[in-house]
């Protein structure tokens, strides 16, 4: 059974300091990691997807990494509006349906 | 790019009323569709995916009987809750996803449901 598991689940950080949000993952033939943000009450916007080890990718602040087992989402410098829920998601080989695995997410608060 | 319309946001109904969701993609056209149903502070959970043209698949444990859908285009699935009851009340997203497998979903913005 494929397993997704975020930590922490929650942080806070001041405005400018840097951190990373862990996913880690248990799949059977990984198909692509994908990280969304979520605003309270709002659906999931979609942020990067990763198909291999080794790769990476960026938009503004946000950095996603990954390796056989673990993403990785650094986030530079944050301001406030960077405050939401990061969810890490998997995506099982295509004779399970393609369905996405989600993670519990991270609850990420940026203070002024 | 990549918009998914999901109507209405929010409604609130009597128990035993039957409520229909709309899921659009604006912008592209979705060869696959995502049902999923989310708890406060929890993550998403599949309920059941729709190829256009298709019957649903659903998740175990998910009463196909209860929760009716349809994807008849490739821009539009909805979802119905048939005879809803309080236990019913959630927050309900819908997905869309365009071209191969691998692509990403992209979410509406949910519709929360409340049965009273």
């Amino acid at each position: 059974e494929d397993q997704v598991t975020q930590s922490p689940e929650a942080l806070r950080l001041q405005e400018g300091e840097s951190s990373s949000l862990n996913c880690s993952y248990t799949v059977s033939g990984l198909r692509g990691l994908f990280w969304y943000r979520q605003d309270p009450g709002k659906g999931p916007e979609f942020l990067f997807t990763l198909y291999s080890a080794g790769e990476e990718k960026e938009k503004e602040r946000l950095k996603a990494t990954l390796t056989k087992k673990e993403s990785f989402l650094h986030i530079t410098a944050p301001k406030p509006e960077d405050s939401a829920t990061y969810l890490c998601a998997v995506q099982a080989p295509e004779t399970s349906g393609s369905r996405l695995t989600f993670g519990e997410g991270t609850q990420l608060t940026v203070n002024p | 790019g990549a918009v998914v319309s999901q109507h209405p946001s929010w409604v609130i109904c009597k128990s035993g009323t039957s409520v229909k969701i709309e899921c659009r993609s604006l912008d592209f056209q979705a060869t696959t569709m995502f049902w999923y149903r989310q708890f406060p502070k929890q993550s998403l959970m599949l309920m059941a995916t729709s190829n256009e043209g298709s019957k649903a698949t659903y998740e175990q444990g998910v009463e196909k009987d209860k929760f009716l859908i349809n994807h008849a285009s490739l821009t539009l699935s909805t979802l119905t809750v048939t005879s809803a009851h309080p236990e019913d009340s959630s927050f309900y997203i819908c997905s869309a996803r365009a071209g191969s497998s691998n692509q990403p979903q992209h979410f509406g913005d949910g519709t929360r449901l409340s049965i009273l």
